[in-house]
């Protein structure tokens, strides 16, 4: 099993719907969470950050974080097509672990 | 603006010729990472510096090195690049001493063996 699984990709959205991203976690002490967005042959650019238990909102995104199920989400509202890119979840516990990723496309 | 800065950004190299990769930042931050990403897949961790203190993966391969001569540079060196070693390599830092570790990235420089 994987330290972190995202939800495997590819994902499509229409332009101005919901898109939900997932991740799981198997490291019970993980402290902090990430959500990086990485561009096509660009580096990780971070967006969200999330520490303790429930929501946590930034404009069109909201992670969502619940410790005991050891879980982590993204919502993306208001899709745009510049939203199309590669989600990276990251867990750490001192430095970061990083799932695969998934890929999302948003529609026109 | 305060950044992380990677040179070169693409580097081609040939087979078993040694190369260095660069990174600098001036976000005056203690912990320095390089990851290595191949195409579709997760940033794979190489090694990280708390500060002095080198911390190296152990399924980092011995034919990667590095160093950090001061808080603001670190490099990487490939002593003898394969084939397997074409991938794009991230710079990373973070500040030790919150509780959030969150990572700032370089741009990456994109290496190619020949």
């Amino acid at each position: 099993q994987k330290e972190v699984e995202q939800n495997s990709g590819p994902l499509s959205v229409p332009e101005g719907a919901i898109a939900s991203l997932n991740c799981t976690y198997s490291d019970r002490v993980s402290q902090s969470f990430f959500w990086y967005r990485q561009y096509s042959g660009k580096s990780p650019e971070l967006i969200m950050s999330i520490y303790s238990n429930g929501d946590k909102e930034d404009g069109r995104f909201t992670a969502q974080l619940n410790k005991a199920s050891q879980y982590v989400s993204l919502l993306i509202r208001d899709s745009q097509p510049s939203d199309s890119a590669t989600y990276l979840c990251a867990v750490s516990g001192g430095k970061s672990t990083f799932g695969d990723g998934t890929t999302l496309t948003v529609k026109p | 603006d305060a950044m992380v800065i990677q040179n070169p950004r693409y580097q081609v190299t040939q087979f078993g010729k040694p190369v260095t990769l660069s990174c600098s930042q001036t976000l005056n931050h203690n912990v320095m990472y390089w990851y290595q990403q191949k195409s579709s897949q997760a940033p794979k961790l190489l090694f990280h510096y708390y500060d002095k203190d080198f911390n190296n993966e152990a399924d980092t391969p011995d034919n990667f090195q590095s160093r950090r001569p001061n808080t603001s540079f670190c490099f990487l060196d490939i002593r003898s690049p394969g084939l397997g070693d074409a991938a794009m390599y991230l710079c990373a830092t973070s500040r030790e001493g919150t509780s959030s570790y969150e990572q700032y990235f370089g741009p990456g420089t994109r290496l190619t063996v020949t």
